[in-house]
């Protein structure tokens, strides 16, 4: 079965830092997410993308994140300044959006640790 | 704003001992529920989607069902490969692609 990729699996980095989190979607989706789970917590939807636009955000979605799909196979998320409270696992997912039938696939996920 | 419920926060069985996981809901307008299963470390995996009042579906050992306010996911004699966090989210008639909201999830343990 076709599955979506995320590098890097764990990534530790300094507070006011960037941070790229990377992912390829399965090659046929056409809406692309990422969402977070801060330890313990619920599964958070940050954004979509579709069409090589944000359709949705949430309210965690801020000025400090950004989304791109640079080459037609990638789909980045960025934290241009990283917080504490930024540390969780990011989940980046893809579906084909038909309308009849959604069926979301979730990527490993990146543990993303802030210091 | 969309609500998702589970319960019980953990649950924990004898193999073969079946029962049931719960997740309520509040969602202006339903277009669909999702049951997913997330192991330690990886990404959700999808298990169901249910679009209606009444829809059911399987796979196994596992049996969705679905009300206007609640969803269960029913194990039939468990077996440990079972242990696992379920979660329950929903979509809300926004769009066909809309958000999904997700419940805290039920952590299974499946003893042999």
């Amino acid at each position: 079965e076709p599955e979506v990729t995320q590098t890097p699996s764990h990534q530790v980095t300094q507070m006011g830092q960037e941070v790229i989190l990377r992912c390829v979607p399965i090659s046929n989706h056409l809406y692309f997410y990422w969402y977070r789970q801060i330890l313990g917590q619920k599964v958070e939807f940050l954004v979509s993308f579709y069409n090589n636009e944000i359709s949705e955000k949430s309210e965690i979605f801020d000025d400090q994140f950004s989304v791109e799909r640079p080459d037609g196979s990638n789909f980045t998320l960025k934290i241009r300044s990283t917080k504490l409270e930024d540390s969780a696992m990011y989940f980046c997912a893809s579906s084909t959006g038909t309308v009849t039938f959604r069926r979301e696939f979730f990527g490993p996920g990146t543990r993303l640790t802030v210091l | 704003e969309d609500q998702v419920t589970q319960s019980p926060e953990a649950l924990r069985l004898q193999e073969g001992e079946s029962s049931s996981l719960n997740c309520s809901y509040t969602v202006s307008g339903l277009r669909g529920l999702f049951w997913y299963r997330q192991d330690p470390g990886k990404g959700p995996e999808f298990l169901f989607t249910l679009y209606s009042a009444g829809e059911e579906k399987e796979k196994e050992r596992l049996k969705a069902t679905l009300t206007k306010k609640e969803s269960f996911l029913h194990i039939t004699a468990p077996k440990p490969e079972d242990s696992a966090t379920y979660l329950c989210a929903v979509q809300a008639n926004t769009g066909a692609n809309s958000k999904l909201t997700f419940g805290k999830g039920i952590t299974l343990s499946v003893r042999p």
